[in-house]
């Protein structure tokens, strides 16, 4: 089957980095997204890598091993608008995604 | 129209009832998708179209339909609706079928009682 594993829940403090990790085991590989998802709101793209290594984006990075089925979301200089849910997504040897559950980030002052 | 448009924002429906959830773009996107979020799983793909035309099944199509009249609409409908399909629903699209990121409208939340 396939299946996308990311924590649940996380905390981190105002200023400081946190990582989010993503692992996947999904039939064919064409891609991992990042997504954004504030409560009672859309999920919104941030990120996409098809080749490993490291993604950067201002404060956010994100970074893909495809041996490792592996992937993380780093987040630096955190603000209190940064507290959302991130959403961890493979496109698959279909070209659809396939979502990880998501990580809801709490940011405390 | 800037972006998706969903319609309607929120719904109360009695089992049984049908309902046409609506989505519209106005991105000349080809790609088009329909989700179900729910409370602790990812998002799960219930319908899709890759152009006008033509529509696939996702991952939990049962008990929905959709159509592609044209590039624009996108609409998903609960011909019979039950207490399970309770959810919250997003519209998205993509500028290819495999490309591009998908671009997400503002959700309907239908509660089925």
């Amino acid at each position: 089957g396939q299946n996308i594993d990311q924590p649940t829940e996380m905390t981190a403090t105002e200023g400081a980095i946190v990582q989010i990790n993503c692992t996947y085991q999904t039939s064919g590989f064409n891609g991992l997204f990042w997504y954004q998802q504030h409560a009672g709101e859309a999920p919104t793209f941030l990120s996409y890598n098809v080749l490993d290594g490291l993604e950067e984006k201002g404060r956010f990075s994100s970074f893909l091993s495809r041996s490792k089925g592996y992937s993380y979301l780093l987040l630096k200089e955190l603000q209190m608008k940064d507290s959302a849910s991130y959403l961890c997504a493979v496109r698959d040897s279909n070209y659809q995604l396939i979502w990880g559950a998501g990580t809801k980030l709490i940011i405390k002052p | 129209i800037a972006g998706i448009t969903q319609a309607p924002t929120s719904q109360i429906l009695a089992a049984g009832r049908r309902m046409t959830l609506r989505c519209t773009q106005d991105m000349r996107h080809n790609a088009m998708y329909w989700y179900r979020q729910d409370l602790g799983l990812g998002l799960r793909l219930i319908h899709y179209s890759n152009t006008a035309g033509t529509t696939g099944k996702g991952e939990v199509p049962d008990g929905y339909s959709v159509s592609r009249a044209n590039t624009d609409d996108f609409p998903l409908t609960l011909a019979s609706a039950v207490p399970s399909q309770t959810s919250v629903y997003f519209c998205a699209s993509s500028g290819g079928t495999g490309g591009n990121e998908q671009f997400f409208g503002p959700g309907t939340r239908l509660t089925v009682l």
